[in-house]
């Protein structure tokens, strides 16, 4: 089984529709991540969490919320979403032990489509 | 301002041939990472290179971080189909505090036809 998974792995949506984006990880790591990445504009950070109770915003948190249910555990939503939120969303987790290497790990991605 | 400048954005090549891509910037990395995207899937860390100078292999791969901790350049030897994706540097800036955050390229999306 996967360490990183994402549900729904493809959604389509209408302007204006409350849409959530689930993230767990069986990987033990503390820290987690939400990027969007956009053709010609690489991967941004939306938040993060160092932990349950720390959440913090990324480069382009606007228009975005999170949730950190559980360790294990990281949602994305979009409260109202709009055409321009249209992206492949990842979700990453990372492991603060490994200080040196800060190696992330990606789940396979969403696709979004808002219409 | 993008942090970190990749080129070329798009490069396409015939099985067996060379190539290197590189990753510039002016601020200086206390460490840089080398990530290859493929199609339908998340990014996966190939190297991480912390000391100014070094230079690590990986198979046809040789990645080299420049002495002044700005650049970064990743060599392919007699690619091949497989090497096909997309790759993607990313850096964190310092130790401790905020240095967290990783900050991606936008990527070099390599194609090698067979």
């Amino acid at each position: 089984d996967a360490d990183v998974t994402q549900t729904p792995r493809n959604r389509i949506t209408k302007t204006g529709k409350r849409i959530m984006l689930e993230c767990s990880q069986t990987k033990g790591h503390d820290r987690m991540y939400w990027y969007r990445q956009d053709p010609g504009l690489g991967l941004r950070l939306i938040y993060y969490s160092f932990d349950v109770k720390d959440i913090n915003k990324g480069e382009i948190s606007d228009g975005y919320s999170v949730s950190r249910q559980a360790q294990a555990k990281f949602s994305l939503s979009l409260e109202s979403a709009i055409p321009n939120q249209t992206a492949l969303y990842f979700c990453a987790t990372s492991d603060s032990l490994y200080a040196t290497s800060y190696e992330q790990f990606f789940g396979p991605g969403t696709r979004l489509t808002v219409l | 301002t993008q942090l970190l400048e990749q080129s070329p954005q798009f490069l396409s090549i015939q099985e067996g041939e060379n190539l290197t891509v590189y990753c510039n910037s002016s601020s200086v990395f206390s460490s840089l990472q080398w990530y290859r995207q493929e199609p339908g899937e998340g990014p996966v860390l190939l190297v991480t290179v912390v000391t100014g100078g070094e230079v690590k292999k990986l198979k046809r791969l040789t990645f080299q971080f420049g002495d002044a901790r700005k650049d970064s350049s990743l060599h392919i030897t007699a690619a091949q189909p497989g090497d096909t994706g997309l790759y993607l540097c990313a850096a964190y800036k310092g130790s401790g505090g905020s240095n967290y955050k990783l900050t991606f390229g936008k990527g070099t999306l390599l194609t090698v036809n067979p």
